[in-house]
């Protein structure tokens, strides 16, 4: 089993959809989690991190599960800009990523 | 936020022959960076942590006396792959944690340097 799991994608939405990732780990003694964006060819960037009691950025929200180990990404009224890979982070000290769900935001 | 450089961006050479690749924290000291590689369409794999001041420590897996790593300052590491092959051919994506502790685990990453082995 792989450390971090997330559906690769592609999700092909239109602009103004909600879309949802989940990702899931098998490190129960993690400690921290976040969510990156990378464009293609690009460095990774940090996108939130995110918490057990959940945290919302503007358009996004994250939610944390322990018990279920499992990771969630929320994206509400869906942008061109938006598409792009999320990669799900987890992590003490080291960080361990996944393969990353793919987004394209059509028009 | 935090910024990391790299240099170069890209480099292209022959096999048998060695390149360095520099990280650099530009505004702020990291004790510790992070050399990952990654193939296409893959995630970054995280090959060694580069701790400043002692020796890295690498993954399993990832060869130490083929890619050397010396993190010389706060604000300095190197990446050195010797006598470089076609399937060393991947992106070197580097990353650090700002010393402060309220950002602990947070990395900030640096653009990456695309290598191509011919």
């Amino acid at each position: 089993r792989k450390e971090v799991e997330q559906d690769p994608g592609p999700f092909n939405v239109p602009e103004g959809a909600t879309v949802a990732f989940n990702c899931t780990y098998s490190n129960s003694a993690s400690q921290s989690f976040f969510w990156y964006r990378q464009d293609c060819r690009k460095e990774p960037k940090l996108l939130m991190s995110v918490y057990s009691s959940g945290n919302e950025d503007g358009r996004f929200t994250a939610q944390l599960n322990r018990a279920s180990q499992y990771i969630s990404l929320l994206i509400r009224d869906s942008k061109l800009s938006d598409s792009a890979t999320y990669l799900c982070v987890v992590g003490s000290y080291k960080l361990i990523f996944g393969s990353g769900t793919r987004l394209l935001v059509r028009p | 936020g935090a910024v990391v450089s790299q240099h170069p961006s890209r480099v292209i050479c022959k096999s048998g022959t060695s390149v360095k690749i520099e990280c650099r924290s530009l505004d702020f000291q990291a004790t510790t960076m992070f050399w990952y590689r990654q193939f296409p369409k893959k995630s970054l794999m995280l090959m060694a942590t580069s701790n400043e001041g002692s020796k890295a420590t690498y993954e399993q897996g990832v060869e130490k006396d083929k890619f050397l790593i010396n993190h010389a300052s706060l604000t300095l590491s190197t990446l050195t792959v010797t006598s470089a092959h076609p399937e060393d051919s991947s992106f070197y994506i580097c990353s650090a944690n700002p010393i402060a502790e309220s950002s602990y685990n947070e990395q900030f990453f640096g653009p990456g340097t695309r290598l191509t082995v011919l």
